[in-house]
């Protein structure tokens, strides 16, 4: 299998909604709505904000949510603040006790 | 509180061999399905595999099978990572991550809620 597609890169100014995209396939993105999405800052450990395409765990700021279309998953991040600066990764289900990540994608808050 | 507790950096020489090891503590672990995930300098998350601890069913990224062996020790309700010949080219942060219970499919397991801290691994001759 290969890597979800990301952009490699999204910028946004604070107070802006930026939204990240996960494209794949229907063996993964399309075929199960098990779509989750990892936040990694710098030198830190990932963290999941975003399960089963659309479900926030505890914690995270209802400000992200998440959606899926067709093989594309997006993730949206309202509200835009410079904590939110890091890292985002997409993860499917593939099939076959498979996951599969994308690539990932830098947000920069201007 | 699940914890993952990860054990500490390697440097090894390319040709060596490599067990890494992942400890769960703070909450009963033999249900949940463990995953690796490798992270290589600069670059982003890759999943290697996963095993579930209850009876050490494994399945591996297509990427991963036959370059590295996933294991778990059930009573320490401990994952490893093993390499038997390193190669410069497996220089990367590896994590664990824990699985939850998934109950709205056959095969139990949706996402990963809690990682471990890493571990890095540097091979160079």
């Amino acid at each position: 299998q290969s890597a979800l597609s990301q952009p490699r890169s999204v910028s946004g100014s604070p107070g802006q909604a930026v939204t990240i995209t996960c494209t794949g396939t229907s063996s993964d993105v399309g075929g199960y709505n098990y779509v989750s999405w990892y936040q990694q800052h710098p030198g830190k450990v990932p963290k999941v904000i975003i399960y089963d395409v659309t479900k926030r765990p505890s914690g995270v700021p209802d400000r992200l949510s998440g959606s899926k279309s067709g093989n594309t998953a997006s993730l949206t991040i309202s509200g835009l603040q410079a904590e939110d600066e890091a890292d985002y990764y997409c993860c499917s289900y593939a099939g076959r006790h498979i996951l599969i990540f994308g690539g990932g994608t830098k947000l920069t808050v201007l | 509180e699940v914890r993952l507790v990860q054990s500490g950096a390697e440097v090894r020489k390319p040709g060596e061999s490599l067990k890494i090891s992942c400890q769960g503590s703070g909450h009963s672990l033999t249900n949940y399905w463990i995953a690796w995930v490798r992270q290589m300098p600069g670059k982003g998350l890759e999943w290697m595999g996963i095993i579930y601890l209850g009876d050490s069913e494994t399945r591996y990224s297509p990427s991963f099978q036959g370059q590295v062996t996933i294991s778990a020790d059930k009573s320490l309700t401990t994952a490893y990572l093993r390499w038997s010949s390193l190669k410069t080219s497996d220089t990367a942060i590896y994590y664990c991550a824990k699985l939850p219970y998934c109950s709205s499919n056959s095969w139990g397991f949706c996402y990963m809620d809690v990682w471990g801290n890493g571990t890095t691994v540097t091979v160079s001759s």
